[in-house]
């Protein structure tokens, strides 16, 4: 069975600062991988996917992640995290034929103004 | 809005009785899923169809817990003798071929049970 590890559950930073939140899955098979951001009440949301091809992908909002399949991580980045980026974070796999997702526990994300 | 729509946003019930939530997909998405998220978790996966048919339910899914599509279009999700434990939110998403798999979630559905 597949999983997915968040490691930081909750992540304090200051305005204009980087951002990098972890993600590593246990699967050995071909993989999607998907970050959503729950901003607070709101839905979950699609910030970026990987299915194949080029490993660093980017998404809305000036989030990027890379795919690194030796070290079965998909990390999500931002060069200069905003105060509106105060959210939930949940990466996300779906592997093989599953068609459903399998979400890591998430990570809160603070930017303080 | 076409995005994926749930009812009702919440529900308070008391132990023992039955509830049951709607989700109406996206617009001629064939893939509709439901998923269960308690504070503090992601989202865990509970069933999944493509269109009127039950392809996949998850361990758990309790017998209490029965979900349909009837005719391939919304879904509804009904917990017969509510437990405590079922409190939680419950999330629909859809999908389909053409959006390459990728799936979208509606506002969820939040159930309290007292």
């Amino acid at each position: 069975a597949q999983s997915v590890s968040q490691h930081n559950h909750h992540v304090i930073l200051s305005e204009a600062a980087s951002l990098e939140l972890g993600c590593n899955y246990s699967y050995g098979g071909t993989v999607n991988l998907f970050w959503y951001v729950q901003y607070p009440g709101q839905h979950l949301q699609l910030l970026l996917k990987y299915f194949s091809g080029d490993p660093l992908v980017k998404g809305i909002k000036g989030f990027e992640a890379e795919f690194i399949k030796s070290k079965f991580s998909f990390n999500l980045r931002k060069p200069s995290v905003q105060w509106s980026d105060t959210a939930e974070y949940f990466c996300a796999v779906s592997s093989g034929s599953a068609r459903q997702l399998t979400f890591g526990s998430g990570t809160q994300l603070t930017v303080l103004p | 809005d076409t995005g994926v729509s749930q009812n009702p946003r919440h529900k308070i019930t008391k132990r023992g009785q039955n509830v049951t939530f709607r989700c109406d997909p996206i617009s001629e998405h064939n893939r509709l899923y439901w998923y269960r998220q308690t504070l503090g978790q992601g989202p865990e996966f509970l069933t999944y169809f493509q269109n009127e048919a039950q392809l996949e339910k998850s361990r758990l899914l309790s017998d209490r817990f029965s979900a349909e599509r009837p005719k391939g279009s919304f879904s509804t999700l009904e917990i017969q003798r509510t437990e405590q434990g079922d409190s939680a939110m419950y999330l629909c998403a859809s999908s389909s071929l053409g959006s390459g798999n990728t799936i979208y979630f509606g506002e969820g559905s939040w159930l309290t049970v007292v």
